[in-house]
């Protein structure tokens, strides 16, 4: 059975990081783009960055570039998130996320509260 | 960056009516690589339509999707009360990947 498992979500006090985890099984990462995508409480989707292909391409949304690093770990089949300098306005659900025919499978979800 | 927009904000229709959602792009999709999305309150989205008129798998075929380049449309031939939620289009064919702000399906 193919999911994804995200872990690493929490209550964080701004300035602070953190690194998102997402477990993969039933496929292999590396033959897929796999992207985070967030969702702030009461609002839409947003796309944040993916990684993909045998290559390992690396692509972020501008609003995140400089804060946010996606990164993977083909042995273990899991992909990650760090972001660093947090800020209120990153408190969200982040999705992990497989692209094949759009984004066919998604996580759970990881919920991360930025406050003081 | 391709700007999705999504009409109408909110949609109020009575259950067994027809639903017709809007996605307008700019600039245009190529390869109409654009994807439907359904979220209902606390779950996670789910795959309804991919390559603008596909029906991911085990969705009803009340669903469907059209248009190109452009504009796009979902259709809810006869809603079903699981029906309401939010609806997103989304292009996958660009960096960055981008997603419309949704439209919300509702009880009339």
């Amino acid at each position: 059975q193919m999911q994804l498992v995200e872990s690493g979500g929490g209550l964080l006090k701004p300035g602070g990081s953190l690194r998102l985890s997402c477990a993969a099984s039933g496929f292999t990462i590396t033959d897929y783009y796999m992207h985070w995508i967030r969702q702030a409480p009461g609002k839409g989707l947003q796309w944040i960055s993916f990684i993909g292909g045998s290559e390992g391409h690396i692509y972020y949304a501008d609003s995140v570039k400089g804060r946010f690093t996606i990164s993977r770990d083909a042995a273990k089949n899991s992909f990650y998130l760090q972001i660093n300098s947090l800020r209120a306005e990153d408190t969200a659900i982040y999705y992990c996320v497989r692209e094949w025919s759009a984004f066919d499978l998604w996580g759970q979800g990881t919920m991360v509260t930025v406050s003081s | 960056e391709i700007v999705l927009t999504q009409s109408p904000g909110t949609l109020s229709l009575s259950p067994g009516e027809r639903a017709t959602l809007s996605c307008r792009a700019s600039p245009s999709v190529d390869n109409n690589y654009l994807a439907w999305y359904q979220q209902k309150p606390g779950q996670v989205p789910r795959l309804l339509i991919y390559g603008a008129s596909s029906r991911a798998t085990g969705i009803p075929d009340r669903f469907s999707g059209s248009g190109s380049a452009t504009d796009f449309t979902l259709t809810i031939s006869r809603v079903e009360p699981e029906d309401f939620a939010v609806y997103y289009c989304q292009q996958y064919g660009y960096r960055p990947r981008t997603f419309g702000q949704g439209t919300k399906v509702e009880i009339k």
